[in-house]
């Protein structure tokens, strides 16, 4: 099956600094990459859409400016919460999305637990 | 406005025996169902899907079952095992098609299996 890796799993940070957070699918090209957070007891909220070489769609209410996504290639994608707050301490995840068959299945990491102090 | 429910959160069968796991969703332009896995503090896994042109698809102890008219999908695993227990998501797109689409999700549904 599709494989995708974030980096790191977990991560704690001052209130102000910047932290980045890498998804890679391992075994095959991604044209897109989503991320996402989830809040304790709650589903996963899509934050953007992401194409390799172009900029990233972002959902209603997620600051662009905050959560900067760069799609350098077709196996990778990162996101940089800049300037963190206590308030962005949350799960992260990515997914990739592979075509088989003639549908697209999205393939998830293993998310990045933010911890901001 | 949620588009896709998942009304029980939790459920808690017994090994060996039959578990389903219910979602209905109110969009009917999504097309496209899916159903993922989760343990805690670590993303979902992909289980099964179904597109809107089948009413089932089976996949080993994994069955999607849907229910255009409804607006109602369940999954059904049988036989349950210890190893199933998790948090099972599902998940709706409305274009097939595109690797662009977007996957609205359901709150999930803690399953249980009891030895």
């Amino acid at each position: 099956g599709a494989v995708v890796s974030q980096h790191p799993s977990r991560v704690i940070c001052k209130s102000g600094t910047s932290v980045k957070i890498e998804c890679r699918s391992l075994d095959f090209q991604a044209t897109t990459m989503f991320w996402y957070r989830q809040f304790p007891k709650q589903s996963l909220m899509l934050m953007a859409t992401s194409n390799e070489g172009s900029k990233a769609t972002y959902e209603q209410g997620v600051e662009k400016d905050k959560f900067l996504i760069n799609h350098a290639s077709l196996t990778l994608s990162t996101l940089t919460v800049t300037s963190a707050h206590p308030e962005d301490s949350s799960f992260y995840i990515c997914s990739a999305s592979w075509r088989q068959g003639g549908t697209d299945t999205q393939y998830f990491g293993p998310g990045t637990r933010l911890t901001v102090l | 406005d949620q588009q896709v429910k998942q009304n029980s959160p939790s459920l808690s069968v017994q090994e060996g025996r039959i578990s389903i796991l219910n979602c209905d969703y109110t969009n009917s332009m999504f097309d496209y169902f899916l159903w993922y896995k989760k343990y805690p503090a670590e993303g979902p896994t992909f289980l099964i899907s179904i597109s809107s042109i089948k009413d089932k698809n089976e996949d080993g102890r994994f069955t999607v079952f849907l229910n255009k008219s409804a607006k109602h999908l369940s999954l059904h695993i049988v036989p349950s095992q210890p190893g199933d227990s998790a948090v099972y998501f599902c998940a709706a797109s409305a274009n097939s098609g595109g690797s662009n689409y977007k996957l609205t999700f359901g709150k999930g549904t803690l399953l249980t299996v009891n030895p």
